[in-house]
């Protein structure tokens, strides 16, 4: 089955410096790779995701890279600030394969420094 | 709020005892899928229904099932609790023609 590696595991940062998380995923027929922010004792909320047809992906201070090639993805997020301290995962799915259920890394600790 | 809901929030019970969490999803959307988030074991799938169908199978334990009713909403049975069955789970929904999948709230189950 599908394996996603997620680097780091905890990425300090000052506030106003930009911050990239990268993903690998092992399953090459992987289409769509979506990534979510989690708060303490909260829910996973998608902040954006990517399909495999796109190398790229921004909306606003957060971008997403794919490249299939050498099947890994990163999230950039620009000019931090406080509220982006969360736990960032990202996640890989086949989107019309057998199992439908999203293969999580392990997430990353993202601080932001005042 | 994503239009997720689960019930209860939070479920404290013991060794070998049966719980059922329930989770409604967003209105139309006709896939449900059941994660389970520990310290150890991250995010992990368990089980996909799609409108009534089990359609895909990840993670999940033989003690474990589930069912989606003709209401659409779904619940999680399990039984012959461990200790190690302590985690939160989440359910999440999706509709037919998208591949985006929004969280409840999750449920907080602890046995003790």
């Amino acid at each position: 089955g599908e394996n996603v590696e997620q680097h780091p595991s905890t990425l300090s940062v000052q506030e106003g410096d930009s911050a990239v998380i990268k993903c690998t995923y092992s399953d090459s027929a992987s289409n769509y790779f979506p990534w979510y922010k989690q708060e303490l004792g909260k829910r996973p909320q998608l902040i954006i995701d990517i399909r495999s047809n796109v190398g790229e992906k921004k909306d606003q201070r957060i971008a997403v890279t794919l490249n299939k090639t050498a099947k890994h993805f990163s999230l950039h997020i620009t000019e931090t600030q406080p509220e982006d301290s969360a736990v960032y995962f990202c996640a890989a799915r086949v989107v019309g394969g057998g199992a439908d259920g999203l293969t999580f890394g392990k997430g990353t600790h993202l601080i932001i420094q005042p | 709020d994503s239009g997720v809901t689960q019930t209860p929030k939070h479920l404290i019970t013991a060794t070998g005892q049966r719980v059922t969490l329930r989770c409604s999803p967003r209105s139309g959307d006709l896939s449900v899928y059941w994660y389970q988030q520990s310290l150890d074991q991250g995010l992990q799938f368990l089980i996909q229904y799609y409108n009534g169908e089990e359609r895909a199978k990840g993670n999940i334990l033989e003690r474990f099932s589930a069912q989606q009713f003709p209401d659409l909403h779904s619940e999680l049975n399990l039984s012959s609790l461990e200790l190690g069955d302590s985690a939160l789970y989440f359910c999440a929904s999706s509709s037919g023609g998208s591949d985006t999948q929004y969280f409840g709230p999750g449920t907080r189950l602890t046995v003790l």
